[in-house]
């Protein structure tokens, strides 16, 4: 029973372009999400978050858009670069204390020069 | 500063061995959670700990279990293992005290069970 979906195992971009990376969650109890971004041998790393009082986060070349109604959010880089292809997950968390992230299977982005 | 560290990077075990996987948090970081990914998977919540205190559970079986010491070093402990405990062990640390906001993860300890 998947919580946290990522309906897209990979994706492919070209350089410049923009990257749409989508998330669908089940659980109407999230109230706050995060992006990863995980390279080979490493650990993943922090990209952006949003809480569900809003509906859009932007930071830098990453924007998060948030619809709660749809249960979906969704990151954008703009422009893509080819340092960004990686593993990115998806993870929201309950508003329960005694919980942790719940993670999406992950979508591997490959932006071709 | 040194980010979250584990140790080993990678185990090999066979059935029924009990494993011990470690980590150290970034320095000032007191709270420790434990992830396991399985290949094709997102990493999945096994144990939250904060100033030595189980502060979550996740949803794996009494054969794990965890610790943290006065240092917020952690241990992870698997008895008895299956082939099903094949996995990437990550580890992520907060200097929060609740589960919210950014973890920092270390490179993980990838475990092998034939």
């Amino acid at each position: 029973d998947q919580q946290v979906k990522q309906n897209s195992p990979s994706l492919s971009v070209q350089e410049g372009r923009i990257s749409i990376l989508n998330c669908d969650y089940t659980n109407s109890m999230f109230d706050y999400f995060l992006w990863y971004k995980k390279y080979p041998a490493e650990g993943p790393t922090f990209l952006i978050s949003i809480s569900s009082i809003k509906d859009k986060n932007e930071d830098g070349r990453f924007t998060v858009f948030l619809n709660k109604s749809a249960k979906h959010l969704s990151l954008h880089i703009v422009p893509s670069q080819p340092g960004d292809s990686a593993v990115y997950f998806c993870a929201a968390h309950p508003d329960n204390y005694g919980q942790n992230f719940v993670f999406g299977p992950g979508t591997r982005l490959s932006v071709l020069p | 500063d040194a980010g979250v560290t584990q140790s080993p990077t990678h185990l090999i075990k066979t059935r029924g061995q009990q494993v011990t996987l470690r980590c150290s948090p970034i320095s000032g970081h007191k709270s420790v959670s434990w992830y396991q990914q399985v290949l094709g998977q997102g990493p999945q919540f096994i144990f939250q700990y904060y100033e030595k205190e189980e502060r979550g559970r996740g949803n794996f079986p009494d054969r794990f279990s965890a610790r943290q010491f006065p240092n917020y070093s952690s241990e992870l402990n698997v008895n008895a293992l299956l082939l099903g405990d094949s996995a990437l062990y990550l580890c992520a640390s907060t200097h929060r005290e609740d589960p919210w906001g950014e973890q920092f993860f270390g490179p993980g300890t990838r475990l092998t069970v034939l």
